[in-house]
Formats: structure tokens, sequence, C-alpha cells
């Protein structure tokens, strides 16, 4: 079945650090990636997603591209703030799935000043 | 505009105990979601629904049971509470449009004992 991986966390990074998080899927058809925020104590929010292979999402100074080869959807930041500390979750969805979203185990996240 | 809403926020149930869990959302989205998050692990898909009175399983259903009688509610029932559903619920929803992004509610974060 299909599946996603993600880098372990915690993450810590000095402010003004530039940010990676890798992310590796495994999917029969050619899914929808997603990276979804989670800041403490709330919900997870939709961060940028990417629908086809090159397409390159982007949202907050965040970025992702959508690697078919490598079946890849890393997320790169240049510049984190302390207000990115959170954690972070990639996802797939398969076309013709209802929307049914498959999850990475989330990398946490932690900006220091 | 509320979003996704969920109560109760926090709960604690002996084991054997009953409960349902409460989402509504006010954004007219014809799917919705049932996710549970456990520590260290990405979000696990219970339920889900298409539309009102249609309902499916998704990967971790057992302990669990749901309806939807309207386009806005879609709860989340427990019967006979056990340890293992200790966890964070997540309901979501989407509308059957182009990516099918996901609007989450804050969680219920349960523990069993």
């Amino acid at each position: 079945g299909d599946s996603v991986t993600q880098m372990e966390g915690p993450v810590t990074l000095s402010e003004e650090a530039f940010l990676t998080i890798n992310c590796t899927y495994t999917a029969t058809g050619y899914p929808s990636l997603f990276w979804y925020v989670q800041y403490p104590g709330e919900g997870l929010q939709l961060l940028l997603k990417a629908t086809k292979a090159d397409d390159k999402g982007s949202n907050k100074g965040f970025e992702a591209t959508y690697r078919k080869e490598t079946t890849s959807f890393h997320l790169e930041k240049g510049s984190v703030q302390v207000s990115d500390s959170a954690v972070y979750f990639c996802a797939l969805s398969d076309r013709d799935s209802w929307g049914k979203l498959q999850f990475g185990a989330g990398t946490q996240v932690v900006v220091t000043p | 505009n509320a979003g996704v809403t969920q109560t109760p926020k926090f709960r604690i149930l002996k084991i054997g105990q009953s409960m349902t869990l409460q989402c509504t959302q006010d954004m007219n989205h014809n799917y919705m979601y049932w996710y549970r998050q456990d520590p260290g692990m990405g979000l696990k898909l219970i339920y889900y629904s298409v539309g009102a009175g249609i309902t499916d399983k998704g990967e971790v259903p057992n302990g669990y049971n749901v309806s939807r009688s309207t386009t806005e509610d879609f709860p989340l029932r427990l019967e006979l509470a056990a340890p293992s559903q200790t966890s964070v619920y997540f309901c979501a929803s989407s509308q059957p449009e182009g990516v099918y992004e996901q609007y989450f509610g804050p969680g219920t974060r349960l523990t069993v004992t």
C-alpha cells in the first residue's frame, strides 16, 4: 500500500538557519503531495501542496518540489524564525481515493533565538 | 466562519465506558474524516464520509462507529473504551474539488484509564 517516510525529529535550529525536512513516498499511481503544519495545541493546517511531477508548492517562505524520479517531496525554508517551531507532516492522497490522506510520522522542528 | 469544531477538548474515560466525540463543520463540505494521532506517529484514518448517510472504514476502524445524518455533523462513537484508544482525535472536512484540501478541527485529547 501507499506510505510516506519522513526524517525523524526533533530538528533543532537557530533562527535564520536553513531548514530541510526529507520526505519520500511509495504509491502505485500519481498521488497529490502535501505538507501540513501543526503548531502547539492546534490542529493541522495545510502548508503547501503539489499535484504532479515537477510542481513546486510554496507558502510562507517554505517550498517543496514534487520529484517523481526520486519519489520525494522535501520541504525547505531558507531562513527560519522562532514562529516556525511546529510539527511538520508530509502526506499523500491518491487520485480517486475520496481525498483520504496517508501521513508520515511528523517531524518536530524547534527554532531557538 | 468557525470552520471545523470539535467537542470536548479533553476527556478522561474509564475502561469500558462509552462516549461520542462531536464534529461540526460550517463550510458545507461533502467529505468528512476522523483521524487519530498517537505520540511520535502520523495521523491514522479511522472513518470517513463522502456525504450524508454514506460512511466507510479507514485504516483503524476497530472499536469505533460513526454516523452522518447531516452534511454538517460527523460524530465518532467509542464503545467499551480501552487504553489503546488513548489518543488525540482530529476531525477534518474537504470539498471534492481539485486536491481535496482538508480543514482540520483543533482535536480532542482522550485518555482511557
